[in-house]
């Protein structure tokens, strides 16, 4: 399987800072990588595919970026709704695999 | 709007069988891959696996031994059966709607999940 590596697990920042989540693929995947956002009691939301495709209705400050094996998830300037956990999927090869989270706190 | 309604027993006891439906309202049931994915604290998002309209599947390797999707398309549904499970299967299990865009698969639709916990 696809090791999908995080980091960092968590981190707290403030209203309007940028914020950078970055996931190592175990090996070269293109560029087959989403990115998901999950909220305590709901299930994960995509913003990002393809590595840096933005999904309908998800705002621009959210950015994706990367290719091969290093990819990462841009906020931006940080907004109250955005605390959350984040998580990267690969979709190179099956089985589907994801990254362990990067949860986003209020600093 | 895609709605993904799922259901199922939500506790068991050690090698019974989980079996939870997950039903589709709204959008096409024909395009798509309805996948199952579940997610506890210590494995995190696990694919399980994904099944189209026509029954073709795909599973996670690491269960595939113990899992059986199947599909009912004349009423837009589509289930995961579960067998011999154990206290490593307690989890928050999603079921979901897997689609592809320019050779790129992502989820783009959840249900809202059930906790199944299993216990002696």
């Amino acid at each position: 399987d696809i090791q999908m590596t995080q980091s960092p697990s968590s981190l707290a920042a403030f209203v309007g800072d940028r914020v950078t989540i970055t996931c190592r693929s175990s090996q070269s995947i293109a560029n087959y990588v989403n990115w998901y956002q999950q909220k305590p009691g709901q299930a994960p939301k995509v913003l990002v595919y393809a590595a840096s495709t933005l999904q309908n209705g998800v705002p621009s400050r959210f950015r994706g970026g990367g290719s091969g094996t290093d990819f990462t998830l841009t906020i931006s300037s940080l907004q109250p709704e955005d605390f959350a956990t984040y998580f990267c999927e690969q979709t190179y090869r099956t089985p589907w695999t994801f990254g362990q989270g990067t949860k986003v706190e209020m600093k | 709007q895609v709605q993904l309604q799922q259901w199922g027993a939500g506790l068991l006891k050690p090698s019974e069988t989980l079996s939870l439906t997950c039903a589709v309202y709204g959008g096409s049931f024909n395009d798509y891959y309805w996948t199952w994915i579940r997610q506890s604290p210590e494995k995190g998002l696990e694919w399980i696996g994904e099944i189209t309209h026509s029954g073709s599947s795909t599973y996670n390797p690491s269960l595939r031994s113990r899992v059986t999707l199947s599909v009912d398309t004349s009423k837009n549904q589509f289930s995961l059966i579960m067998t011999s499970v154990t206290d490593a299967d307690t989890a928050v299990f999603f079921c979901a709607r897997g689609r592809r865009s320019d050779y790129h698969y992502f989820i783009d639709a959840w249900g809202n999940g059930t906790t199944v916990i299993v216990s002696s």
